[in-house]
């Protein structure tokens, strides 16, 4: 079965400290990743999406960036967080010809 | 831009009660879901209906769409505490790569025991 992590589970960074979120998939291969922020109370923001390793695509300009060095693996990356950059990142895949999107448990990221 | 919006955007009800969830979107769509995020957790995928589907059940939920009027509700029967989640609709992109999706803010469903 197919099972996807993402880490740490919480996270607090102060102003204009870098930062690396790691999302792993496994028990599948080649599938869509994406990158979602929430803030609190509101719906989910696509940040990034990649359909294969190095491929990567950008839905909102910021000072947040992707990588997807591996199949299997999604990378978020700042070289300098903003208070706005606090909330909720969750990480999620799509596999083959469905159309379901599946989730990781998210990274709580407070930055101070 | 957000593309599905939920109504209501709290909704409170006792145990054993129906909870009923609705949903507009503005453009076109091939499908439309519905997740279930319980506090602090990732998202789970509950339902999918298609564009050429007018209502799908699963369990205890119920989905309609309306494409004409690009609605959809997700209908909880016999509600319990344990549905106590935000629920979000999320509509796809037609024509977009990589099959993304837009969410909704959800709507917040407390079920009392």
């Amino acid at each position: 079965s197919q099972t996807i992590h993402q880490w740490p589970a919480t996270l607090v960074q102060p102003v204009g400290s870098p930062l690396s979120l790691e999302c792993t998939v496994e028990g599948t291969s080649n599938p869509n990743l994406y990158w979602y922020r929430q803030a609190a109370g509101r719906g989910l923001q696509l940040l990034f999406y990649s359909v294969g390793i190095g491929q990567i695509s950008s839905e909102v300009p910021q000072n947040l960036s992707a990588s997807r060095p591996q199949d299997r693996q999604f990378i978020l990356s700042s070289k300098k967080l903003l208070l706005s950059d606090s909330g909720f990142y969750l990480c999620a895949w799509k596999g083959g010809a469905g159309y379901e999107q599946y989730f990781g448990p998210g990274t709580r990221l407070t930055v101070t | 831009s957000q593309q599905g919006e939920e109504d209501p955007q709290a909704l409170s009800i006792q145990e054993g009660e129906n909870a009923t969830m609705n949903c507009s979107y503005k453009t076109s769509i091939n499908n439309l879901q519905w997740y279930r995020q319980n506090s602090g957790r990732g998202l789970v995928h509950l339902i999918l209906i298609r564009s050429n589907e007018r209502e799908k059940h699963s369990g205890r939920l119920r989905v309609t769409l309306d494409t004409s009027k690009k609605s959809s509700s997700l209908l909880i029967t016999a509600s319990r505490a344990a549905d106590t989640a935000s629920y979000f609709c999320a509509t796809d992109r037609p024509g977009a790569g990589s099959y993304q999706l837009t969410f909704g803010k959800g709507t917040k469903l407390s079920v009392i025991p």
